[in-house]
């Protein structure tokens, strides 16, 4: 989707190092999800953020929300091959009213053991 | 886990032919969704439901229908399969503790139209 651009499209990691994936909106966001999607699997859900300057933590995963930027980043500390798969990010522009979130083309993740 | 399950898992059809997705929640959740996956497009919302007998078209409608004759059924029905509806479906649910706009997503559902 243009309203959601994922970077990078695809990564790969040494285990243990730490990275980072954005996700940016072209539109004032009300809301921004994370998931992650294990090949061939449904999405789980990881985190909301509905605040700017929000963030949060889940294991090792921390996601925040840049509000001036409209951007969120998430962030993996010492990578593990758990932690490979799709990462997917999704917008509410519509102050949680609206059913119809966009979604980034997600980021696929590897990590080598 | 949310209990949701899609039916069948994976099918192989030839065009022209109707299909029917279900979908089935034990979770009580007032909204499900119909989402499509394919390759460089993202997820794309088919359509969704916000109670029994009430849907809504999402960006990607034609060609799709869905029903809701019960809170825990949500169909998808293609009535003519086309090769472009070769696809991964997933279905999805919200309206729990979580929050409204949290889904809680199905395994998914691989067509191939032939």
């Amino acid at each position: 989707s243009q309203e959601l651009e994922q970077s990078p499209q695809s990564l790969i990691v040494q285990e243990g190092k730490n990275l980072t994936i954005n996700c940016t909106s072209s539109k004032t966001l009300y809301g921004l999800y994370w998931y992650k999607q294990k090949y061939g699997e449904g999405l789980i859900f990881l985190m909301m953020l509905q605040k700017g300057g929000e963030e949060k933590s889940h294991e090792k995963i921390t996601a925040k929300l840049d509000e001036k930027k409209q951007q969120s980043s998430l962030h993996i500390t010492a990578s593990q091959p758990s932690h490979a798969g799709i990462y997917l990010c999704g917008a509410d522009y519509n102050a949680g009213n609206n059913r119809k979130l966009i979604w980034g083309l997600g980021t696929s993740l590897a990590v080598n053991p | 886990d949310a209990g949701i399950t899609q039916s069948p898992r994976h099918k192989v059809t030839e065009t022209g032919t109707p299909v029917t997705l279900r979908c089935h929640q034990t979770e009580n959740h007032r909204y499900m969704y119909w989402y499509r996956q394919d390759p460089g497009h993202g997820l794309r919302l088919i359509h969704y439901s916000y109670g029994v007998k009430d849907t809504d078209k999402g960006e990607v409608s034609d060609g799709y229908s869905v029903s809701r004759s019960k809170t825990e059924d949500f169909l998808l029905t293609l009535e003519s399969a086309t090769s472009s509806q070769t696809s991964v479906y997933f279905c999805a649910i919200s309206g729990g503790n979580s929050g409204a706009n949290v889904l809680t997503f199905g395994a998914g559902s691989r067509l191939t139209v032939l």
